[in-house]
């Protein structure tokens, strides 16, 4: 069965440092991974996808996230915090084997310091 | 542009009453998704539908109703059965049923007890 574990409900950086969100999956079988962003009374916006092409993907606005599928993760990371990147992100997982049902993290909620 | 869009935005529900949330796409998309999402628990499914005239329960339908009488709407009705409904209602849709593709929402619909 699939399942996606986000460690740590909040992150919080200062502005110009680095941003790290960590994301480990579980799937027996090659999986496609999300990242999605959500900005107060919001709907999700889709940062970026992994579907078994290059295993370092860039997203929009400067982030990007890297599978590794030994250490079953996709974190997504941006080299420089920007105040606009306050928001929550979640990370997804779907397979063929979940009939490509979409499995939602719990969510990191990302607060930027001046 | 196309999109999804969902109404209401704010929602209140007297005891006792059934409610409607609306959700129309314009993005030909073949599937369409109810979420109920809650503080620090992600994205929880509530009611999935991959064609016309065809949905299944998520995990967690008991309370709520649905239809897809046309591909381009699914609304979700909120029923008395459901005892604890205050929650931010997301509708998505994807490009067919069966896909590796991401999800695109709406911007939600936030409803609350009287």
């Amino acid at each position: 069965a699939q399942s996606v574990t986000q460690l740590g409900s909040h992150v919080s950086v200062s502005e110009g440092a680095l941003v790290l969100l960590r994301c480990n999956y579980s799937s027996s079988v090659p999986p496609y991974l999300f990242w999605y962003v959500q900005y107060p009374n919001q709907g999700l916006q889709l940062l970026l996808k992994y579907t078994s092409a290059a295993t370092l993907v860039k997203g929009i606005n400067g982030f990007e996230a890297e599978f590794k599928k030994s250490e079953t993760s996709f974190h997504l990371t941006k080299p420089s915090a920007h105040m606009s990147d306050a928001a929550e992100y979640f990370c997804a997982v779907s397979d063929l084997g979940g009939g490509f049902k979409t499995i939602f993290g719990a969510g990191t909620r990302l607060f930027v310091k001046a | 542009d196309g999109g999804i869009t969902q109404s209401p935005k704010y929602l209140f529900r007297k005891e006792g009453q059934n409610v409607t949330l609306s959700c129309e796409q314009n993005l030909n998309h073949d599937a369409m998704y109810w979420y109920r999402q809650d503080p620090g628990q992600g994205l929880r499914l509530i009611y999935y539908s991959q064609i016309v005239n065809d949905f299944q329960k998520g995990d967690i339908a008991e309370g709520y109703s649905v239809s897809r009488e046309k591909k381009e709407s699914f609304p979700l009705t909120v029923t008395s059965a459901q005892k604890n409904p205050t929650a931010f209602y997301l509708c998505a849709s994807r490009t067919g049923g069966y896909s590796n593709q991401p999800q695109h929402f709406g911007d939600g619909t936030r409803l609350s007890i009287l």
